[in-house]
């Protein structure tokens, strides 16, 4: 089955760029989708079809997809930006759908 | 206004079964695809079931042969037939929506419910 890798956890000072991947195979040739879970809450959606945003989610929110990495991109970062967030896409071979590990974004 | 309502959780011995449903609002869950989503504590998101609006439905393997989605038209609300259950079905379930708009099978979730919590254990 595909296997979507997630860096456990990273961590970004307010108002720099956090920058979160999800690598798998040949990524670059799938649609890719991104959620936000804070705790105790249900995942939101931030990023859709590799880098198309829901309405109400900031333009500092953006993200990109090529090669065998998808990466979520988080401008000018927020204190309430901390979360989890997830990669999502759909496994051809088994007809599923797949999520990332999950990254954990600490704001210092 | 969109509104996902789960409920039907609660605590179950490893064998047993339990009915979970998802009350929706502010749009028709016939004319939607809609998914079920678990999340066992402390873990991520994994997905567990998908109906079409045509009413295809499909399975995580991990699930395939004991549960069963389904909709009630009428009351327009999702359904998740959960049987023989094991202590690995302990999870938070999320019903989820999927937009018109997406392009199955490389669909996304627009809308998330609460969630309910699932523990199976003796």
């Amino acid at each position: 089955s595909y296997v979507l890798t997630q860096p456990p956890s990273v961590s970004v000072a307010p108002g720099k760029t956090a920058r979160i991947t999800c690598g798998g195979n040949n990524i670059g040739s799938k649609s890719v989708h991104w959620y936000q879970q804070k705790p105790g809450q249900a995942p939101v959606l931030v990023i859709y079809y590799d880098s198309d945003r829901p309405s109400g989610i900031p333009e500092r929110f953006s993200g990109s997809n090529s090669g065998n990495t998808a990466t979520l991109t988080i401008s000018r970062v927020e204190a309430g930006d901390e979360a989890d967030y997830y990669c999502q896409v759909w496994d051809s071979s088994s007809d599923h759908q797949v999520f990332g590990g999950g990254t954990k974004l600490t704001v210092l | 206004e969109v509104q996902l309502v789960e409920s039907g959780g609660g605590l179950v011995q490893p064998g047993g079964s339990l009915r979970l449903s998802c009350a929706a609002s502010g749009f028709t869950v016939s004319s939607n695809y809609m998914s079920w989503v678990r999340q066992a504590p402390g873990k991520g998101l994994e997905w567990v079931s998908v109906i079409y609006s045509g009413g295809s439905t499909y399975y995580a393997d991990s699930v395939k042969g004991r549960f069963t989605i389904s909709r009630d038209n009428s009351k327009n609300t999702l359904y998740l037939q959960m049987n023989s259950l094991r202590a690995e079905d302990t999870a938070v379930y999320y019903c989820a929506r999927i937009p018109r708009i997406a392009v199955a099978p490389e669909y996304y979730f627009d809308y998330w419910g609460q969630g309910t919590l699932v523990t199976v254990s003796s």
